[in-house]
């Protein structure tokens, strides 16, 4: 079993739409939690980094963490057809090398 | 353009060749990290590099694969006698340090090996 579950998708939602994205982990040692977004032969781009349990809101998106669960969520309010990509997760623990555990991504398509 | 940059965007050798790519990470960024990528899957963490030191490798990172930070600046990848199943996007990303876990990723080097 993997580290990091994401749903892989296919999520198809009309312009607009709230988009929830999900991932749970297994390791309770992971304290960093981010969100990259990555377009079609493209490296990941940084969305979204929170440390611990809590919520994070940037525009758009919002970042949760529930760590008595295991599970960390993605809300994209008013989606966009740019908003379009694959979107990964990924966790680090507190100290050491830092390297991050990615979840397999989620394709997200927004339709106009 | 001060982000993670990557050369070359991509490559196709053949299979048994040598290939080198290239990673110039943020200027100010000391720790510096490879990930492997395949289709459908998210990045595998490879090795990485705090300053000019490989603090930590991979299983995933064969005896035909090296890396290198001289003076804890851009870092090499190495495959030798590469092989089909080498066919992936190799990541590169640099983050600043022990307070800062924020990694930004370059564009990726697409291997394609035939």
């Amino acid at each position: 079993q993997k580290e990091v579950e994401q749903d892989p998708g296919p999520l198809s939602v009309p312009e607009g739409a709230i988009v929830s994205l999900n991932c749970t982990y297994s390791n309770s040692a992971f304290q960093y939690f981010m969100w990259y977004r990555q377009y079609s032969r493209k490296g990941p781009e940084l969305l979204m980094y929170t440390y611990s349990s809590g919520n994070k809101e940037d525009g758009r998106f919002t970042a949760q963490v529930d760590k008595s669960s295991k599970y960390i969520s993605l809300f994209i309010r008013d989606s966009q057809p740019s908003d379009s990509a694959t979107y990964l997760c990924a966790m680090s623990p507190q100290g050491g090398r830092r390297a991050l555990t990615f979840g397999s991504g989620t394709r997200l398509q927004v339709q106009p | 353009d001060t982000g993670v940059s990557q050369d070359p965007r991509h490559k196709i050798t053949k299979r048994g060749q040598n290939v080198t790519f290239r990673c110039d990470p943020i200027s100010e960024h000391n720790r510096l990290y490879w990930y492997r990528q395949t289709l459908g899957q998210g990045p595998e963490f490879l090795t990485y590099f705090q300053n000019e030191a490989q603090l930590e490798k991979s299983r995933l990172l064969s005896d035909r694969f090296s890396a290198e930070r001289p003076k804890g600046s851009f870092s090499t990848l190495e495959i030798q006698r590469t092989e089909q199943g080498d066919s992936a996007m190799y990541l590169c990303a640099s983050s600043l340090g022990q307070k800062n876990t924020e990694a930004f990723f370059g564009q990726g080097t697409r291997l394609t090996v035939v």
